[in-house]
């Protein structure tokens, strides 16, 4: 069984629209991510969720809006989209559960390819 | 300055040889490091998980962290062909895990 899906897997938009991506995770973790890795394969994250609520929101428009409907599920909203969001997406979940507690491992899924034209 | 900082290769070794990766930071409070194996156009699979200083050894893999020189090596032992990917190493000091990732070393074996 899959840990941490993500669909879809390949999306091919053009500049302007709004598109989603949604991650789904079976190993029962509070926490899970959303990084972007760009052209030169360097991984950045954009936003944590713990158990629905937001944790991490580093320096991303606003045009991305993640959302977080229940602690299995984290979704990537992207409104207006722009030649240079084109890369790959990543969701990411831990076993994390608090900011005291020392699981830090994060699992990734196997990533959806935008490619804005 | 990254605050880690990571050869991006590649790295071309015979088969059987040991595989010698490592990364350096500038943020003394990572106290969390990991290690990952992106085959491409695929998602990166987590080998080795550490805290603080000291070593971690899981079959072929070994991973060292020194945090007085600020700096971590992952080992692979009897490397194999199907040990080519890029190597990514992360690091924290976040509680909530905001891991900051180095540009991956791409590694080839050649049989």
């Amino acid at each position: 069984d899959t840990a941490v899906s993500q669909t879809p897997k390949y999306l091919v938009t053009q500049m302007g629209n709004d598109k989603s991506i949604k991650c789904e995770q079976n190993l029962g973790h509070d926490t899970m991510y959303w990084y972007k890795q760009d052209s030169k394969k360097f991984l950045k994250i954009m936003f944590s969720y713990n158990n629905k609520e937001l944790i991490i929101n580093e320096t991303v428009p606003n045009r991305f809006s993640p959302k977080s409907p229940d602690k299995a599920h984290l979704n990537l909203h992207i409104n207006s989209l722009e030649l240079g969001d084109s890369a790959v997406y990543f969701c990411a979940s831990s076993p994390l559960t608090s900011g005291a507690s020392s699981s830090y491992e994060q699992y990734f899924g196997p990533g959806t390819r935008l490619t804005v034209t | 300055q990254k605050e880690v900082e990571q050869d991006p290769g590649p790295l071309s070794v015979p088969e059987g040889a040991i595989v010698s990766l490592n990364c350096t930071y500038s943020n003394s409070a990572f106290q969390y490091f990991m290690w990952y194996r992106q085959y491409s156009r695929k998602g990166p699979e987590l080998l080795m998980y550490t805290y603080s200083s000291g070593n971690k050894e899981d079959g072929r893999f070994t991973a060292q962290v020194d945090k007085s020189s600020k700096y971590i090596s992952l080992f692979i032992r009897d490397s194999q062909p199907s040990d080519s990917a890029t190597y990514l190493c992360a690091m924290t000091a976040d509680s909530w895990g905001k891991f900051q990732f180095g540009a991956g070393t791409q590694v080839v074996v050649t049989p």
